[in-house]
C-alpha cells in the first residue's frame, strides 16, 4: 500500500505547455506539501497545506498553482511551461502541522524541451 | 547564511565499517527538528531518523543514529556496519519554530553522496 502517491512518475512537455502532477496520500495526515529537486539535487519547499487551506507558499511564480480539493490530495498545475522548470517535484505529507516526519512520493521528474 | 550544511559531497566507505556523515546547522528558534533523508538511485526520499531540539537522548533507529551536540550545532549522523545498500544520496533536513505555525518547512542541506565499496 502505497502511502504518498504521485503521477505521473515521468513528464516530458513542451515550453509553453500547462500540465498537472497529482498527489494522494492515505495516512490520513492532515498536512502535505511540494518541494522542488532541481539538477543540482537541492530540495527546495514550495507550498504546504494544511485541511485544503494554503500555509506555506514559498516565492514561487505564480504559474505554479497547487490545489487541494480535500486534505487527502494536492495536485500542482504549471503553466506556461518553461525550460527552467524542469526538476523533479516531490509531494510530502505530515500528520498535523506539528507533525513530526514529513513523509515523501516517490517524485515525478518534469523535462521541459 | 546556509541553515544546513552538509560539507561532504561525496564518501567512500568500505562496506562493514561505521560511516558518519556531517551535518550542522543554524537557527536562534529554541524549539526545532532534525532530520536525516535517503535518496537512493531509484530517486525515492526515505526518511531515516529525527531528533528533536528537547531531546535529551540521541535518536537511533536499528543501524542509524544521530549524534546530537546541541551546543555544537551539529546532527551527524552515524551508519553501522555500512551495506551496500547504503549507498545514496543523504540530506540532512531541519524544521524550526516547532511550535510556529507557518514554519512546517523542512530546509535541506546540499546532500552527501555515499558509495560502499565491496
Amino acid at each position: 500500500d502505497t502511502a504518498v502517491s504521485q503521477t505521473p512518475k515521468y513528464l516530458v512537455t513542451q515550453m509553453g505547455n500547462d500540465k498537472s502532477i497529482k498527489c494522494e496520500q492515505n495516512l490520513g495526515h492532515d498536512t502535505m506539501y511540494w518541494y522542488k529537486q532541481d539538477s543540482k539535487k537541492f530540495l527546495k519547499i514550495m507550498f504546504s497545506y494544511n485541511n485544503k487551506e494554503l500555509i506555506i507558499n514559498e516565492t514561487v511564480p505564480n504559474r505554479f498553482s497547487p490545489k487541494s480539493p480535500d486534505k487527502a490530495h494536492l495536485n500542482l498545475h504549471i503553466n506556461s511551461l518553461e525550460l527552467g522548470d524542469s526538476a523533479v517535484y516531490f509531494c510530502a505529507s505530515s500528520q498535523d502541522r506539528t507533525g513530526e516526519t514529513q513523509y515523501f512520493g516517490p517524485g515525478t521528474r518534469l523535462l521541459v524541451l | 547564511a546556509q541553515k544546513i550544511t552538509q560539507t561532504q559531497p561525496g564518501m567512500f566507505v568500505q562496506e562493514k565499517e561505521a560511516v558518519t556523515l556531517d551535518c550542522t546547522y543554524d537557527t536562534s528558534d529554541p524549539s526545532y527538528g532534525l532530520f536525516w533523508y535517503k535518496q537512493p538511485s531509484s530517486g525515492e526520499m526515505i526518511f531515516l531518523i529525527y531528533q528533536g531540539s528537547y531531546d535529551q537522548q540521541n535518536a537511533t533507529e536499528g543501524r542509524y543514529s544521530l549524534n546530537f551536540q546541541k551546543a555544537r550545532k551539529s546532527a551527524n549522523l552515524v551508519i553501522s556496519a555500512s551495506q551496500l545498500g547504503d549507498s545514496a544520496m543523504y540530506f540532512c533536513a531541519m524544521r524550526e519554530g516547532w511550535t510556529n505555525f507557518g514554519n512546517e518547512k523542512l530546509t535541506f542541506g546540499t546532500g552527501t553522496r555515499l558509495t560502499i565499496i565491496p
